[in-house]
């Protein structure tokens, strides 16, 4: 079955610095997504990336994509505290959208 | 901005009773999905549902589980009989043409608690 399975990380980084979290996938995709989880929230998207796409930016969020190596990137550069948050990747095949675990990301201001 | 609203934000219900869990997804949004969350776990996909009927189910989503869309607004999500592992964040999400192109508009979820 279609999966993004995230690297299990927890995330603690100062204000100001650069998260980087990532994400590997089994099968076949149509696209790739982020999406970003506030505590007790839903999932609120962020950025979608093509199969046919390798990198793509929206503000602060950079992702790259590798379908090669079945993988892609989240880069989030000069966090703020408002960015603490788990973030999940997933695929996107036929009409359902597979999640990963998550990476919880913590900013200190 | 548009929302996908879901209807209560908490749910408690003892073991073996039917729950029904609802959702307005975004009014020009043509496809809709509910997923369950359980705690600290992953985001599950549950069902896919477009033109008044099932297009992708899951494992998770056996004999207990039916979604409805009863009239143009509202989707549910109907368990038959609850049992414990039922207990999870249930989101309803809608898209407007589908996975395939375009993401995914999630409401804040129902927490329903099976004692």
């Amino acid at each position: 079955s279609q999966q993004g399975e995230e690297d299990p990380q927890a995330l603690s980084i100062q204000e100001g610095e650069n998260a980087t979290m990532n994400c590997s996938y089994k099968t076949s995709i149509n696209n790739l997504q982020w999406y970003r989880q506030n505590s007790g929230r839903g999932l609120v998207h962020l950025i979608l990336i093509r199969s046919n796409e390798r990198e793509k930016h929206s503000g602060r969020l950079r992702v790259t994509l590798d379908t090669s190596k079945k993988s892609s990137s989240l880069l989030i550069t000069a966090s703020r505290a408002a960015d603490t948050a788990s973030y999940f990747c997933a695929t996107g095949w036929n009409n359902r959208l597979a999640f990963g675990k998550g990476n919880q990301v913590v900013v200190i201001p | 901005e548009p929302e996908v609203t879901q209807t209560p934000s908490h749910q408690v219900t003892q073991m073996g009773q039917e729950v029904i869990l609802r959702c307005v997804p975004i009014s020009n949004h043509l496809y809709f999905y509910w997923y369950r969350q359980i705690l600290g776990q992953k985001v599950e996909f549950l069902v896919s549902f477009y033109n008044n009927e099932i297009s992708e189910k899951s494992e998770i989503f056996d004999d207990q589980f039916s979604v409805e869309r009863p009239d143009g607004s509202n989707f549910t999500l109907k368990i038959r009989s609850t049992k414990l592992e039922d207990s999870a964040m249930y989101f309803c999400a809608s898209t407007s043409s589908g996975t395939t192109n375009s993401p995914l508009h999630f409401g804040n979820g129902t927490r329903l608690t099976v004692t």
